[in-house]
């Protein structure tokens, strides 16, 4: 087990709907990515927040947003849900200036 | 498009045998690759990892090779157990265009490796 740790594991939410998801990171990291996984496909970089600001973003709309918080928790927030959200969203964390990141179990949404 | 991708879905190998994951990439300069094994309802899990200085690395049971010729990596697993029966990813661990100083991870599609009794 890595540390991290995401709630929920499981949600369903209807179109339209804002949803949040949640991420601790391992004992001592600073930095947390996040990350979509379609179905049958490899992970998809969403963001990455380090001193609790967005520190890079992937190919996503606005309507994805999230947090991070003091003790380098995090949150996903993502507003107008659409049937294409439907998705295993993992985060991970490390610590800047390291490579590896270090996965949590994800939260597995299915939107109506 | 997506600048890593793996050679075939699906594997399967005899238990004890040998296993061999392909994966091919598109940037020539990409410079850090990491493999993932991912089993049903968790998150990737690192295996081995290879920087672009190398071209051979080896853990435990396992062997990545990186070919910058071809833009081609692959995962030797030995003497393959039931517990290696998972979904396998290549990553590239790269800074994005616009990411800043963040690192981020551009997987392939992965290839579900089935260990036959």
């Amino acid at each position: 087990e890595t540390g991290v740790t995401q709630s929920p594991t499981h949600l369903i939410k209807t179109r339209g709907q804002q949803v949040t998801l949640r991420c601790s990171s391992q004992s001592g990291h600073n930095t947390v990515s996040w990350y979509q996984q379609a179905l049958g496909q490899g992970p998809q970089f969403i963001f990455q927040y380090y001193r609790e600001e967005e520190n890079g973003r992937g190919n996503f709309p606005p309507r994805f947003s999230g947090l991070q918080f003091p003790n380098y928790s995090s949150e996903l927030n993502v507003n107008a849900l659409e049937l294409d959200d439907s998705a295993l969203y993992l985060c991970a964390s490390s610590l800047v200036g390291l490579d590896e990141q270090y996965f949590g179990p994800g939260t597995r949404l299915t939107v109506t | 498009g997506e600048s890593v991708g793996l050679h075939l879905p699906t594997l399967s190998v005899q238990e004890g045998d040998n296993s061999i994951i392909n994966c091919a990439y598109s940037n020539s300069a990409s410079d850090y690759f990491i493999w993932y094994k991912q089993e049903s309802g968790k998150g990737p899990q690192f295996i081995i990892d290879i920087r672009s200085n190398m071209d051979k690395r080896q853990g435990q049971r396992v062997t990545v090779l990186l070919n910058k010729t071809v833009k081609h990596l692959s995962l030797q697993i030995a003497a393959t157990q039931p517990g290696d029966s998972a979904v396998y990813f290549c990553a590239e661990n790269r800074r994005g265009i616009s990411s800043g100083s963040a690192r981020q991870l551009t997987f392939g599609s992965g290839t579900q490796l089935t260990v036959l009794p």
